[in-house]
This record gives C-alpha cells, structure tokens and sequence, in this order.
C-alpha cells in the first residue's frame, strides 16, 4: 500500500495567516492527489484533485502543488471558517489512501 | 443536487454484523461508484472499497476481503455496506462517497452521506 505522511499534525495559526500543510507518498503517485476538509462532527468536503484543479465552489485562497511523492496545500489569508482538519488522499492505485490528517488550529 | 443520505448508529455486539445503508437522491449515481470510507473515533480516514451498480461490480480493499460486502438496489437508489465479525477496532464512523467520475473506483469523492456511527462494543 501507498503510505501517505502528513506534516504537521497540528498547525496553530491566526486569521489572515498563510500555511502550508505538506503531503508525502511512500512511491510516486503522479499528480493523482487530492485534498480534503474536514470540520468536526461532518464528513470530508474535497477541495481538490490532481494536485491543483479547485473542486466547484472551493475558494481560490487553497492552492496545491506538487507531483511525484512531494506534495503541498496552501492556504492563503486564512479565515475562520478554515479552521478545520485536512487530509490529503492517493488514488493512483489501490487501495485508495489518505494522510493521517493537519488539524489547523487558533 | 446530489445528497445521500445514511441509515442512523447502531450498537453492536462484538462477532456480529452491521448493514449500514446510504440513499441517493437528485440524480442517477448507478455509473459512479460509491466508496465506503469509515473514520476510527479521533482518526483519520480508511478506504474500504467501493460499488459500480450499473456493472454489479465491487472492489474491496484487501483489508476487509471476506468480512465486507457491497450491495446495491437500484430500484431505490440505495447501497448498503455489511461488515461482519465485528471486533471493538471497528467503531468508526462509515460513510458512503460517489466518486467525481464515472464507471472508476479510482477517483477522489465529492459527494458524502452524513455518517453512520457503529459502535461495537459488549
């Protein structure tokens, strides 16, 4: 299975802030990355896919990049409603895995 | 628009088995496949496998081989996840997700059931 590592686990941040969150695979993956947010108590939303194609409605401030086995997520002047956890998922092969997940936090 | 939308928790004893069910409304998701993903309490998110429909055709992920199954009736747009044996690591939160595109397992989800708690626990 394809290992996928989260940094960090935790991020303590401020409105307005700019963090990155980091996603590593144990083997390359390409670009068949993609991110999600999670809020407590409700299930994952999807950001977005192939690295860097935003899902409808995900606001331009997330931006991803990355290919191969290094990968990052960006948030840019964060807001309060972004204050939630990430995870980010491998579906270049089976069995479809996800990071342990980057709790943003005040 | 899309919603599913998933039966409610259940409480089970450990060596039993849970039928968790997902209903979609506001379109035809019978060529997309629908991914069961559960959440451990406090944990991150666990790819189970998924269900084609149209094609009646299942993939499970090796961890779950002979303890999951997918079903699917398409009359009432309705899928169901079992899982049986049940042990107290399989507390989690299931969800079911209909993946972005159609006919492929293989793709990230961008609809989701609310949840379904199950609990295991004697």
């Amino acid at each position: 299975d394809i290992q996928m590592t989260q940094s960090p686990s935790t991020l303590s941040a401020s409105v307005g802030d700019r963090v990155t969150i980091t996603c590593r695979a144990s083997e390359s993956i390409g670009r068949f990355l993609a991110w999600y947010q999670q809020k407590p108590g409700t299930a994952p939303t999807l950001l977005m896919f192939a690295v860097s194609t935003l899902q409808s409605g995900v606001s331009s401030r997330f931006s991803g990049s990355g290919s191969g086995t290094e990968f990052s997520l960006t948030i840019t002047g964060l807001q309060p409603d972004d204050f939630a956890a990430y995870y980010c998922q491998q579906y270049k092969s089976y069995p479809l895995t996800f990071g342990g997940g980057t709790k943003v936090a005040i | 628009q899309v919603q599913l939308v998933q039966s409610g928790a259940e409480v089970k004893k450990p060596g039993s088995s849970v039928k968790v069910s997902c209903e979609a409304t506001g379109g035809d998701l019978s060529r997309y496949a629908i991914n069961w993903v559960r959440q451990a309490p406090g944990q991150g998110l666990e790819w189970m496998g998924g269900i084609i429909s149209v094609y009646n055709t299942v993939n499970y992920a090796e961890k779950f081989q002979g303890r999951v199954t997918f079903t699917a009736d398409e009359s009432t747009s309705t899928f169901y996840m079992q899982l049986s044996s049940l042990r107290s690591d399989d507390t989690a939160i299931y969800y079911c997700a209909r993946t972005i595109r159609q006919f492929d397992w293989q793709f990230p989800s961008d609809y989701w059931g609310q949840g379904t708690l199950v609990t295991v626990s004697s």
